[in-house]
């Protein structure tokens, strides 16, 4: 059964630090990895997906990469700033229904 | 472009009474979820559909239903609420030529008392 997890579950970082998510999965037999944001009581906003047969994938200050063989992910926030304070979630689509099975989120606070 | 909406935003159900999410895209995708967010539970699928008039059970499919008759709706039916089943719903569709990119809708918040 496929589990993914993320850690740390929470962040604290002063603002303008870089900064590593992670994300690690059980079984590397994946279609794509996604990567969220959610703001408190909001819904999820796809940040960045990564198909199987892709290494990285960038969007502005956002960098995602993905290495099936070792089952990890990770998330690069350059020079982070208060408004990217949210919880983080990377979710593995497990099948060709791309159902998506997620981590609990890492909880991150950019302070000013 | 409304992506997924989902309705209603706020319920408060009494154990023992049913009613229906309304989920809707506008992205043309064949596939569409059901997930509810617990905390301390992540994300979980409830149901699933890859197709109009299809539909199939996720992780946690007990007590809930569902129904894909057009392809742009995704409904979700608690036929008897039970106090376990206040959560977070979470409408979610994806895949069509464009590429699987899922996407969601912001939220349901179920209150069962």
């Amino acid at each position: 059964k496929q589990e993914v997890t993320q850690i740390p579950a929470a962040l604290s970082v002063p603002e303008g630090e870089n900064l590593v998510l992670n994300c690690s999965f059980t079984d590397s037999a994946i279609y794509n990895l996604q990567w969220f944001r959610q703001d408190p009581g909001k819904g999820l906003t796809s940040l960045l997906l990564i198909q199987s047969s892709q290494r990285e994938q960038t969007s502005g200050r956002l960098n995602a990469s993905l290495d099936k063989s070792s089952g990890r992910s990770t998330l690069y926030i350059a020079a982070s700033q208060p408004g990217d304070s949210a919880t983080y979630l990377c979710a593995v689509a497990v099948d060709s229904s791309y159902k998506l099975i997620f981590g609990s989120g890492t909880r991150l606070l950019v302070r000013p | 472009n409304a992506g997924v909406t989902q309705t209603p935003k706020f319920r408060v159900l009494k154990t023992g009474q049913s009613m229906t999410l309304l989920c809707a895209q506008d992205m043309n995708h064949e596939y569409m979820y059901w997930y509810r967010q617990d905390p301390g539970m992540g994300l979980r699928l409830i149901h699933y559909s890859v197709g109009e008039g299809t539909t199939a059970k996720g992780e946690v499919p007990d007590g809930y239903n569902v129904s894909r008759l057009k392809k742009q709706n995704f409904l979700l039916g608690l036929e008897s609420a039970a106090p376990s089943q206040t959560s977070v719903y979470f409408c979610a569709s994806s895949y069509n030529p464009g590429g699987t990119e899922a996407f969601f809708g912001q939220g349901t918040r179920l209150t069962v008392v």
